[in-house]
Parts: C-alpha cells; structure tokens; sequence
C-alpha cells in the first residue's frame, strides 16, 4: 500500500507537457529527496530522476522535476508516443513502517 | 554498464518459500557505495520495497517491516550475486520481483534494475 500519492492517468497530445504530481509527508519526501522511474508496457523501472531533480546520462532534458514541501513534481515536455509509460516516484519513509517507498504510479497516455 | 540477471522458479506452493537469484555484472556485491534489493510489483499492492544488503566493512540487511519475519537477502561474494529468500508464502505474495541497485548520491535510488521474475504462488 503506497504512501505516496500520484494521480491515476494524465493525457495530452504530442508535443504538448504534463505535469504528474507525487503527494507525501513529513516522513519521507519532507525530509528525503524523491527518485522517479518509467515503466514501459511490459518492462521493468527505469530510473528518470534522482535527488529530485538530477537526470542520469541518456535521460533527455525533457523530463525535469522539482520538490517542494512534501510533494514532488515531473514535468515531460515535447511528448512523445514513446514517453507512454507508467511513471512512479519513490523515497524513503521514516514513519513505524519504514522503508522505501514508491508511489502509486501515474499513466501517461499520448493522445 | 551494470547488468542484472535474475533467475529462479515462476510456481511456488503456498507455505513454502521462494527463492530468487539477481548475479551481477559490471559491479560487485561487495560495492561500498552501493546496496542491492529486492523489490515486487503486483495489480494490488503496486512496487514494494522487500529490503536489500549492503558492505560497509561488514554485512547489512534492511528489511521492510512487511515482511521482516519472512524474508533474508544474501550475498554470494564467490559468484557475485545476492539471492532473496521469502518463507510461509501466500497467494498474496503473487508479483513480479525486481533486482535492483541500490545507488547512493545525496540519497539512495534504484539503479539499474532487472528484467524482473513473476512469481505465481499457486497449488
């Protein structure tokens, strides 16, 4: 069961952006910084982001994201068909059930 | 480049255990810089952290508390691998299970991570 939260689906055209947001707690995101990973259908993780806002080699610029308070934000500009994926955050947790934690993953659909 | 592989079983019986490899390439087990984890992902309880083992001049293990009372992750230093071992398994813990590093920079993130084994706990 995910502590954090994102929203089920987001959709826009080519081209266009979208915003997936990651809602947490003073447990894990207020205190940690927040990882992202793109699920391809039928693959597994792959990280996007690390320590908020840090893109591994390969991961083009148009993935940014930012952390604010106990929520996190990806933002995906110029999308692409190929950008349709699941998208999960995750971080630590620091409450009695600690540990590492994702999000409840975020489908982006290109219209 | 970083590579995992993972093998081990598809069918577990119910009350038994379930056993997986991750052998890893371009790092070692032993890294001390890095973790290595299990993590699973199923329709109902989404990606969830299972724990990971670590060096820091002796070995580590975290565990979820989830599992806490079921689960031991070891290091193989000869083959450069770390297994997952989950005992009295349900049908619950139906999933795919993921390898994965376990990078550190100002904070940890999984890094890269493997093909992933789906795991059916069925009779």
């Amino acid at each position: 069961q995910s502590v954090l939260t994102q929203p089920p689906s987001v959709s826009a055209a080519p081209g266009q952006k979208v915003t997936i947001s990651c809602s947490g707690s003073s447990s894990n995101i207020g205190n940690h910084y927040v990882s992202w990973y793109q699920q391809l259908p039928g693959t597994a993780p792959k990280l996007l982001i690390y320590d908020n806002n840090k893109r591994p080699s390969g991961i083009p610029d148009r993935f940014s994201a930012s952390k604010s308070g106990t929520s996190a934000t990806l933002d995906i500009t110029g999308l692409q068909t190929g950008d349709e994926a699941d998208y999960y955050c995750g971080t630590w947790d620091y409450s009695p059930s600690a540990g590492r934690v994702f999000g409840t993953g975020t489908k982006v659909t290109v219209l | 480049q970083v590579q995992l592989q993972q093998s081990g079983p598809g069918l577990v019986t119910p009350s038994q255990t379930l056993s997986l490899t991750c052998a890893i390439s371009g790092d070692s087990v032993s890294s001390n810089s890095a973790a290595w984890a299990w993590i699973r992902q199923s329709p109902s309880r989404g990606l969830e952290w299972l724990g990971r083992t670590y060096y820091r001049s002796r070995w580590y293990n975290d565990y979820a508390v989830s599992v806490k009372s079921r689960i031991t992750i070891n290091p193989d230093t000869s083959k450069n691998q770390f297994s997952l071992q989950l005992s009295s398994v349900t049908p619950e813990d139906t999933a795919v299970y993921y390898c994965a590093r376990d990078q550190w920079d100002q904070d940890w993130y999984f890094d890269p991570w493997g093909r992933g084994t789906l795991v059916t706990v069925s009779s």
